[in-house]
This record gives C-alpha cells, sequence and structure tokens, in this order.
C-alpha cells in the first residue's frame, strides 16, 4: 500500500523558514518523480515544486521560484521542500505526490501538512 | 485566477447524469493529458481520470473523461450522494513547465 506521510508544517513569522518533509513507502521511490501541491484555505490546487525520481531535474512555479528548494534522498525514501523567506500568501496545506514523471499525474497523496505564515 | 477554467459550482439529483468542463489553452490542455482529482471534504485529492479518459482501478465507471482540442469534460452519471466533493482539472503546461489546475467544481447532489 502506498503512503505518504507530510511533516514539518507549523506557524512561522513572515520572511522565516520551514522545511517540509515527506515519507514515502509501498512503492519504489527512486523510480517515481514527486511534487509539492499546496492549497490555501477555502482556496484551490496549486502545484508548487516536482523533482524527477533521481533529483536531478527540479521544476518550481514562478511564486516560489528563488524562495523554495525541493529534493530527495532516495536512501531515506524522503521528500524535502525548504521553506525560506516565507510569506503570508503561502498559508496552505502542502501535499505531497508522487508520479511516473513530474508531467505524468499524481498518482498518490498524502494527508497534507499545515504551514501558517503569520505577519 | 487559475489557468485552467471550471465552473465554480454544479449541482444533480441522485441519478442525473452531469457534466464538468474544463477550458485551457495550446500549451497546456491542447499538448498534454488531461487529469481530473476528486477531493472529498475535509480529505486530500484522489485521482480520478487519467491521461484525458482512463480510470485508476477502483474508480466506478459511472465517471469518465473526454477532451477536444482546449477543453476537457468530466462526466458523472447516476450521480450519487457520496459523490459531493470539489472536483479539479489539471495538466502539465508547456510554456510555464509546470502544472496548471483549475479553480476547482464543487458539486452538490440535492
Amino acid at each position: 500500500e502506498v503512503q505518504l506521510l507530510e511533516s514539518g508544517g507549523g506557524l512561522v513569522q513572515s520572511g522565516g523558514s520551514l522545511r517540509l518533509s515527506c515519507a514515502a513507502s509501498g512503492f519504489t521511490f527512486s523510480s517515481y518523480a514527486m511534487s509539492w501541491v499546496r492549497q490555501a484555505p477555502g482556496k484551490g490546487l496549486e502545484w508548487v515544486s516536482g523533482i524527477s525520481g533521481r533529483g536531478g531535474s527540479t521544476y518550481y512555479a514562478d511564486s516560489v521560484k528563488g524562495r523554495f528548494t525541493i529534493s530527495r534522498d532516495n536512501s531515506k525514501n524522503t521528500l524535502y521542500l525548504q521553506m525560506n523567506s516565507l510569506r503570508v500568501e503561502d498559508t496552505a496545506v502542502y501535499y505531497c505526490a508522487n508520479g511516473l514523471t513530474v508531467a505524468g499525474s499524481f498518482d498518490y497523496w498524502g494527508q497534507g501538512t499545515l504551514v501558517t505564515v503569520s505577519s | 485566477q487559475s489557468v485552467l477554467t471550471q465552473p465554480p459550482s454544479a449541482s444533480g439529483t441522485p441519478g442525473q447524469r452531469l457534466t464538468i468542463s474544463c477550458s485551457g489553452s495550446s500549451s497546456n490542455i491542447g499538448s498534454n493529458f488531461v487529469y481530473w482529482y476528486q477531493q472529498l471534504p475535509g480529505t486530500a485529492p484522489k485521482l480520478l481520470i487519467y491521461g484525458d479518459n482512463q480510470r485508476p482501478s477502483g474508480v466506478p465507471d459511472r465517471f469518465s473523461g473526454s477532451k477536444s482540442g482546449t477543453s476537457a469534460s468530466l462526466a458523472i452519471s447516476g450521480l450519487r450522494s457520496e459523490d459531493e466533493a470539489d472536483y479539479y482539472c489539471a495538466a502539465w503546461d508547456d510554456s510555464l513547465s509546470g502544472w496548471v489546475f483549475g479553480g476547482g467544481t464543487k458539486l452538490t447532489v440535492l
């Protein structure tokens, strides 16, 4: 059974930093691309970032480019999102999701972790 | 403002057939597969349709997807109360080198 478990969310002040983690199990982690998708309170889904299976290719939404860094440790079956220079508008539930390629769907999703950025 | 355009709401009665539209452009829907996700209240999204019109195992055949040009549709037949959820379309955008989502359609079963 595929399981994705996010952690690391919490309350942080504007301008601060936070690192999210996503622990994966139930599939061959290194064979799958991974992505972060967020959802602001009461709003729709917004793709944040994606990384290829081996980590050699990364992609970012314009809204987070230069502030967020996606990475993965295939030896630990874990995906990360380093978030710097956080803004109030980054407040959201952050989901990790897997797919065969970065451009090829989000097959399974974690339960999400809430990030709240205060002013 | 979402790159893909969906109606914000839709409603139907049990047993009815209903469609949700998703409009995009040549750089996303027009050149890449469309995906649909269902988000039940208080839960994470779930893949409903992939590759324009394919259903993952476990998804009832009441759900179907189609695409024509730069628009796509999700059809739900035999509407049930448990179908009440938010539905999102998504596609990879070649110009942005990233994913774009529709704003979501909240389905109410009357």
